[in-house]
């Protein structure tokens, strides 16, 4: 059964700083991992969306990097600002035990300090 | 955004029940999915649709049921809701299964005391 671990469960920066965010998992038999933000009481936003054969992923401050072997993914961030305060959350797609099963982390939950 | 829309937002309802949440889209995705969120459980999935009237479980399928009629229409049903299914839940969709985005709604908080 894939497990999907993000550590730590709370981190709070001050602006500016850049920072790294942690996902692993424990099956890397996976079709691709998706970084997503979620705002209190809000659904989800997709950040960025890594295939199986890819390294990593950028999307303007934002640079996902996935190693299968190790069972690992980052979210960078650069330049932190006070509107990326959001829980964020990985999510694996996996190709055992169904086609479809997405297995979620329980997520970061960011602060940035102004 | 992509064009997805959850009612009810809100919904309190007591205990033995029935519940019906609707998810709707304009972008004409062929994978539509129910996903429950709760305090450290993260999201897990109900279950999923993968084209009209074409549906699976998830890995919390038990006590609910699906239904999907047309292409943009996906039902979530709580036949006899239990104050176990308090929870947010989250439409999704794809349009492809494997390889794409999963677009999320804003979702429904249901209380069921």
């Amino acid at each position: 059964k894939q497990e999907v671990t993000q550590i730590p469960a709370a981190l709070s920066v001050p602006e500016g700083e850049n920072l790294v965010l942690n996902c692993s998992f424990t099956d890397s038999a996976i079709y691709n991992l998706q970084w997503f933000r979620q705002d209190p009481g809000k659904g989800l936003t997709s950040l960025l969306l890594i295939q199986s054969s890819q390294r990593e992923q950028t999307s303007g401050r934002l640079n996902a990097s996935l190693d299968k072997s190790s069972g690992r993914s980052t979210l960078y961030i650069a330049a932190s600002q006070p509107g990326d305060s959001a829980t964020y959350l990985c999510a694996v797609r996996g190709n055992s035990g169904g086609y479809q099963k997405v297995t979620f982390g329980t997520g970061t939950k960011l602060q940035v300090i102004p | 955004d992509a064009g997805i829309t959850q009612s009810p937002r809100h919904k309190v309802t007591e205990t033995g029940t029935p519940v019906t949440l609707r998810c709707h889209q304009t972008e004409n995705h062929r994978y539509m999915y129910w996903y429950r969120q709760d305090p450290g459980h993260g999201l897990r999935l109900i279950h999923y649709s993968y084209g009209v009237k074409d549906t699976d479980k998830g890995e919390v399928s038990d006590g609910y049921s699906v239904s999907r009629s047309k292409t943009e229409d996906f039902l979530l049903t709580l036949e006899s809701a239990t104050s176990s299914q308090t929870s947010v839940y989250f439409c999704a969709i794809s349009d492809e299964g494997g390889f794409d985005t999963q677009y999320f709604g804003p979702g429904t908080r249901l209380t069921v005391l």
